[in-house]
């Protein structure tokens, strides 16, 4: 059961460079979504995806694109690097309410720490 | 203002011993749900317990308990008799409608450290 899985682990980069997480969830979920967490923040909403071809920002989506040309797949795009980018970044998928009601709760990746120089 | 808040920072337990962990929320939706999760040194977050905005009991996963108290909207996290696997990160999370979408909020998190 490989469940949600994120590459890389780790990563670092440059001011201004451009690079992109990726994201892969087999459970057939809906519902992926990207966050960030910062020391004493919790985790933070970046973009999120109800279905293929269906994107929307969350709360800190500045920096950040996405697509979802598959149900599989949602990779989180970062066009030019900044350091106030460097941290922790998580993906996550559920199923849809529209099948479970609200108690979907979400699987997480194991996470890419990314840090910008 | 936020929508879900714990308190604690940090908390500490003697092990065997019971601990709560605070978790207020805010919302207008009728209908909501509430998450908590785990997050242990290694990072991964992990899934803990559940309580639905319409659920009539307090929610249990084994040493978990919910305090769910409605009319307070408050969210408490119950664990019993800690061990010291139970050093970690927690996050109390709620689900609401936003624009025909249930969108996940997180709290800032607890730190509890178990001591032996």
């Amino acid at each position: 059961n490989a469940g949600v899985t994120q590459t890389p682990k780790f990563q670092v980069l440059k001011t201004g460079q451009s690079m992109t997480l990726q994201c892969a969830q087999d459970m057939n979920h809906e519902y992926m979504s990207w966050y960030r967490q910062d020391p004493g923040m919790g985790l933070r909403l970046i973009h999120y995806s109800v279905g293929a071809g269906i994107t929307d920002q969350g709360e800190v989506p500045n920096g950040y694109n996405v697509s979802r040309s598959t149900t599989e797949d949602f990779p989180l795009r970062l066009l030019s690097a900044a350091p106030s980018q460097t941290s922790v970044y998580f993906c996550a998928s559920r199923k849809s309410q529209r099948d479970t009601g609200l108690n979907t709760e979400a699987f997480f990746g194991q996470g890419t720490r990314l840090t910008v120089v | 203002a936020q929508k879900i808040t714990q308190t604690q920072p940090g908390m500490f337990v003697q092990e065997k011993e019971a601990v709560t962990l605070d978790c207020t929320y805010d919302t207008s939706d009728p209908s909501y749900g509430l998450f908590w999760y785990k997050q242990p040194s290694s990072g991964e977050m992990i899934f803990l317990i559940y309580q639905g905005s319409y659920d009539q009991q307090n929610a249990t996963e084994g040493r978990y308990s919910l305090n769910f108290q409605k009319a307070r909207k408050s969210a408490n996290l119950v664990i019993s008799a800690s061990q010291l696997g139970d050093s970690a990160m927690y996050f109390c999370a709620m689900r609401e409608r936003t624009g025909g979408s249930y969108i996940p909020t997180f709290g800032r998190g607890t730190s509890l450290i178990v001591h032996p």
